[in-house]
């Protein structure tokens, strides 16, 4: 059964460095997401992408974050400058066409230190 | 605004017992969509179950069940039978149509007792 496929599964990284998620999403999908959640925390909407565009964001979703899909298969979350409160697992979700559900990654455990 | 609210911080069931795991929800959209999710400690976040805001039957998928009560605004989600691999976190989720994004809810630590 075909899956999005998020890689690293864990990144740890020094506060100010730059990181790359990567996630591979179902093939036909159109929606794409990304989605964090501190640990024992809720899940929080960071993105969303459509048409190889931003279609949503949230507040959490500033100025250090960005998305790409460099080709057809990849979609990429970038963090510029990381923080210690960026600490937190992040999701990858897509979902296919005139469905509603979103389908999530096993999720990059990223610990900033 | 949408907001998801779950109660039941952590829930016990006996196996094989059934167990509703509560959700409630506000929003001003008239067409929306509900969703649970589950998330083993692996961490991974499993589809279980969607229903939309005008269906009129409630959704089930095997053992899950959705127990929609549109005026209430509530969503239950029903586990019929439970098993030891039903431990896990549960969340509820709400996708209005006039936007992309999901709103979760806090979640239920669901624990299976032998």
């Amino acid at each position: 059964e075909p899956e999005v496929t998020q890689t690293p599964s864990h990144q740890v990284t020094q506060m100010g460095q730059e990181v790359i998620l990567r996630c591979v999403p179902i093939s036909n999908h159109l929606y794409f997401y990304w989605y964090r959640q501190i640990l024992g925390q809720k899940v929080e909407f960071l993105v969303s992408f459509y048409n190889n565009e931003i279609s949503e964001k949230s507040e959490i979703f500033d100025d250090q974050f960005s998305v790409e899909r460099p080709d057809g298969s990849n979609f990429t979350l970038k963090i510029r400058s990381t923080k210690l409160e960026d600490s937190a697992m992040y999701f990858c979700a897509s979902s296919p066409p005139r469905q509603p559900e979103a389908f999530f990654g096993q999720g990059t455990r990223l610990t900033v230190v | 605004a949408q907001k998801i609210t779950q109660t039941q911080p952590g829930m016990f069931v006996q196996e094989k017992e059934a167990v509703t795991l509560d959700c409630t929800y506000d929003t001003s959209d008239p067409s929306y969509g509900l969703f649970w999710y589950k998330q083993p400690s692996s961490g991974e976040m499993i589809f279980l179950i969607y229903q939309g805001s005008y269906d009129q039957q409630n959704a089930t998928e095997g053992r899950y069940s959705l127990n929609f009560q549109k005026a209430r605004k509530s969503a239950n989600l029903v586990i019929s039978a439970s098993q030891l691999g039903d431990s896990a976190m549960y969340f509820c989720a709400m996708r209005g149509f006039s936007g992309n994004q999901f709103y979760f809810g806090t979640g239920t630590s669901l624990t299976v007792i032998p």
